[in-house]
């Protein structure tokens, strides 16, 4: 069973500019979370989407944003990037609608912002 | 809101000896999951231990087991017969059964020296 699948794996952008970071949660799966990554603030939950609707959203300010598709594939969005959204985005899936807390992890989308 | 602190951000262990990492955690939930992540270096978090707040018992996963003292908020990881493959980051969490995130404490980096 392919397991959680993050793209891109890297890349770099400008302060101003916007991104898309795509996570393919394990087959079968119907939860996607999100989480940012930084070694100031640690893990800090972003969103979380079950059956295509956003069930739960963290602290973040509003140029944060995702989707999921009926695939269950979800998307995030950050607009306007500044130097503080570098960091290692991390997808998480899981069977389950109840959280049980078994998420499996991609090995995330780092993101540096110059 | 929970909150999860780990007071240890480094450890160390000698190949086969055990280590103990802590944690603490606070929550005004009265079901909860509390989880310890590892993420080694540069590969995906995997769940090592669960342990269900209404459960008396603690739990073990081979090598791996906490020690969950609910009233003190506090649940620790104990590592036996530590092997080279257990260097990596260790992260305590926490979910409410009724929402669907997970709140992090900062981390432990392990080191197993051979």
């Amino acid at each position: 069973k392919a397991g959680v699948t993050q793209t891109p794996r890297y890349l770099i952008k400008t302060r101003g500019q916007q991104v898309t970071l795509s996570c393919s949660p394990i087959s079968g799966h119907r939860s996607v979370s999100w989480y940012q990554q930084t070694p100031g603030q640690g893990l800090q939950f972003l969103f979380e989407y079950f059956s295509e609707t956003q069930r739960n959203k963290g602290n973040f300010p509003g140029r944060f944003s995702g989707r999921q598709f009926s695939n269950s594939r979800s998307e995030m969005n950050v607009s306007t990037l500044e130097l503080g959204d570098s960091a290692l985005y991390l997808c998480a899936s899981s069977f389950r609608q109840i959280n049980t807390g078994e998420l499996f992890f991609g090995e995330g989308s780092r993101l540096t912002v110059l | 809101a929970q909150t999860v602190t780990q007071s240890q951000p480094e450890m160390s262990v000698q190949e086969a000896e055990t280590v103990t990492l802590s944690c603490t955690y606070d929550t005004s939930e009265s079901d909860y999951y509390l989880f310890w992540y590892k993420q080694p270096p540069s590969r995906q978090m995997i769940l090592v231990i669960r342990q269900e707040a209404y459960k008396q018992q603690n739990a073990t996963e081979n090598r791996f087991s906490v020690n969950f003292q609910k009233a003190a908020k506090s649940f620790s990881l104990k590592i036996s017969d530590s092997q080279l493959g257990d260097a990596a980051m260790y992260f305590c969490a926490s979910s409410e059964t009724s929402g669907s995130r997970l709140t992090f404490g900062e981390g432990t980096q392990l080191t197993v020296n051979p």
